[in-house]
């Protein structure tokens, strides 16, 4: 298994457009989360999915969302793009909703300009 | 509302030294607390998990209520360990984000010959 896969890998946007970013959990593994990481930060949490539904949802604005499909993958869909939407977006996957261990993707490196 | 803290951007220490990665928390219950670990050009990955009272490539953690904290150690560091440290605690069962880790904004490690 190649772990958790993210595409793409690097992703150069401008203010106001809109991007999707993919992910697909290891193979068993029925939840994904998504977070953000701002250069110098910690990961901020902006969703959690669990068998296709919501079990999570961070502190962002409606502008981003999520979903995950029957495979258990998923998408983080953002809209109207500013500057600094410009991050690292991680994807983890974990068996249950509550598993204590995430394994990540290696991350979708988003630059809005 | 739960918090993590880590107050070190950078612990430069030389090989075979003691190393301590300190680790703040906020919050009244039962801590979820892990350590995560990111190696260059690597995924982030779990080290070790507050519960399970391991130790991982000679790394501990102990938790101290009294003074909410859950500092990492290692008796004598490697260069090996030179990596990006982060710090998170998991919202607990039945809380609305139960599957959300909450990070500190992480610590680099580096290990001088």
């Amino acid at each position: 298994d190649a772990g958790v896969t993210q595409s793409p890998t690097h992703l150069i946007k401008t203010r106001g457009q809109h991007v999707t970013l993919r992910c697909s959990p290891i193979s068993g593994h029925k939840s994904v989360s998504w977070y953000q990481q701002v250069l110098g930060q910690g990961p901020q949490f902006i969703f959690q999915y669990y068998e296709k539904e919501e079990r999570g949802r961070g502190n962002f604005p409606d502008r981003f969302s999520a979903r995950q499909f029957p495979n258990y993958s998923s998408e983080l869909n953002v809209n109207a793009l500013l500057l600094g939407d410009s991050a690292l977006y991680l994807c983890a996957s974990s068996l249950w909703d509550n598993s204590y261990e995430q394994y990540f993707g290696p991350g979708t490196r988003l630059t809005v300009t | 509302a739960q918090r993590v803290t880590q107050p070190e951007k950078l612990l430069s220490v030389f090989k075979g030294a003691p190393v301590e990665l300190k680790c703040n928390y906020s919050y009244s219950g039962s801590p979820e607390l892990f350590w995560y670990v990111q190696y260059s050009r690597q995924r982030l990955q779990l080290l070790l998990r507050h519960i399970s009272r391991e130790s991982i490539k000679g790394f501990t953690a102990d938790l101290n209520k009294g003074e909410t904290s859950f500092h990492l150690k290692k008796p004598f560091a490697q260069e090996e360990d030179s990596a990006m440290y982060y710090c998170a605690h998991k919202a607990p069962h039945g809380s609305s984000n139960t599957g959300k880790l909450i990070f500190g904004q992480g610590t680099t490690l580096q290990v001088k010959p």
